[in-house]
């Protein structure tokens, strides 16, 4: 099936580190979410971007949709060891979600 | 307020045999969408449901099939299964606005573990 390209696959950094993680498409979406999945549970909404340009934030989270519609970028900042997980991009159109492969994000104390 | 809800949270199926997966939306959320996630990878749209019907499918077989009720919960049913139908079953709420409406962020529940041996 359709998948968004997702990078990096994995990261792994020490705590209080800045995370960037990235999503590209062929396709141009209307709205960009960024999901966070922990080990079987189902995906979390963090952040939803409705606009091309729009810079959004959530705490230490910050997430752009960009002007292309075609991709987006997610920061975290100042990690902590609860952002460990996998953090799934997902494009929305046609009221279907396509995602990306996940990006895992592993923290060294 | 109760997120979305989905039973059973694990399930073991044999090849061929049939199984029914449940979710119950948030209150006031009137659509319905269920994914499939193999593991190792993002989760892949199966059906959109909307006031009972069917508003979206994705490319899965007919084995797959889904419904709606009135009171905005949801089945999918899986028939003949197989080996390959191992994975974690996702089902998202949202708000609707109507076909060429605004689209709504897709809340999910915490998903059913089938394994099929």
């Amino acid at each position: 099936g359709q998948q968004l390209n997702q990078s990096p696959q994995s990261m792994f950094i020490q705590e209080g580190e800045d995370v960037s993680m990235n999503c590209t498409s062929s396709s141009i979406f209307n709205t960009w979410l960024w999901y966070k999945q922990d080990p079987g549970e189902g995906p979390v909404l963090l952040i939803a971007l409705y606009k091309a340009g729009e810079l959004t934030s959530n705490g230490r989270l910050t997430a752009q949709f960009g002007i292309t519609r075609k991709d987006s970028f997610l920061n975290i900042s100042a990690s902590i060891p609860s952002d460990v997980g996998i953090y799934f991009c997902a494009g929305q159109g046609a009221q279907k979600l396509v995602f990306g492969q996940g990006t895992r994000l592993t923290i060294n104390p | 307020d109760a997120g979305v809800t989905q039973s059973p949270t694990h399930l073991i199926k044999t090849r061929g045999q049939q199984v029914t997966l449940r979710c119950s939306p948030i209150s006031g959320h009137k659509s319905v969408s269920w994914y499939q996630q193999v593991l190792g990878q993002g989760p892949q749209f199966i059906f959109q449901y909307y006031e009972k019907e069917e508003r979206g499918r994705g490319n899965f077989p007919d084995r797959f099939s889904a419904r709606q009720f009135p009171n905005y919960s949801s089945e999918l049913n899986v028939n003949a299964l197989l080996l390959g139908d191992s994975a974690l079953y996702l089902c998202a709420s949202s708000l609707w606005a109507g076909t060429g409406g605004p689209t709504y962020e897709q809340y999910f529940g915490p998903g059913t573990r089938l394994t099929v041996t």
